[in-house]
């Protein structure tokens, strides 16, 4: 199973909106409502920051919001902080029975 | 609240064995599947293994079908990952992680460190 395909870096300034892309095919991403998004810090563990497609777990801010259109699948940061400077990895349930991970984008807020 | 303390990890050889533990505590370990991802230095994230609640339902990753083997022992609240035939790819970070609806994971741990080198 191929990793999903995310941009590698993605910038915006304190404020504005950005969204992280996440493509795959129809035997993943395309094929099932269940994508989920993970934050990650330097040296820190992942954190699941939206879960089936666009549910947030308890604690997340709602500046996070998630979407999918066909094969891909799309992560909003809505009024981006410094603390939201992290990688983020999209994860798919595929026909396999396994899940796959993107492959990482950096968030940097200029 | 809810804690996954991952350790065993160390330096080992090529072709070595090494047997990583999760121990979980928080909530009923027995209730959930678990997995372990993994994570090479200055790289993305890999899905491992998934093992189901009861330990009948078990899938890996194709880059280790055949090395690893995971497993659980409910009546202790822990994971396991028992790695043979390790080779340098296989230097990571390995994270447990427990399984939140279909391929999500709320709760990690702290990661335990692998490094595979002569």
């Amino acid at each position: 199973q191929s990793a999903l395909t995310q941009p590698a870096s993605v910038s915006g300034s304190p404020g504005q909106s950005i969204t992280i892309s996440c493509t795959g095919t129809s035997s993943d991403v395309g094929g099932y409502n269940y994508v989920s998004w993970y934050q990650q810090h330097p040296g820190k563990a992942p954190k699941l920051m939206i879960y089936e497609v666009s549910n947030r777990p308890s604690g997340v801010p709602d500046r996070f919001s998630g979407s999918k259109s066909g094969n891909t699948a799309s992560l909003t940061i809505s009024g981006l902080q410094a603390e939201d400077e992290a990688d983020y990895y999209c994860s798919s349930y595929t026909s396999s029975s396994t899940p796959v991970f993107g492959t990482g984008t950096k968030v940097t807020v200029l | 609240q809810v804690q996954l303390v991952e350790s065993g990890g160390g330096l080992v050889k090529p072709g070595g064995s090494l047997r990583l533990s999760c121990a979980a505590s928080g909530f009923t370990f027995s209730d959930y599947y678990m997995s372990w991802i993994r994570q090479a230095p200055g790289k993305g994230l890999e899905w491992v293994s998934y093992i189901s609640s009861s330990g009948s339902t078990i899938y890996y990753a194709d880059s280790v079908k055949g090395r690893f083997t995971i497993s659980r022992d409910n009546a202790k609240n822990s994971l396991y990952l028992q790695m043979n035939s390790l080779r340098a790819e296989d230097t990571a970070v390995y994270y447990c992680a427990r399984d939140f609806g279909m391929a999500a994971h709320d709760y990690w741990g702290q990661g335990t460190l692998v490094t595979v080198s002569s």
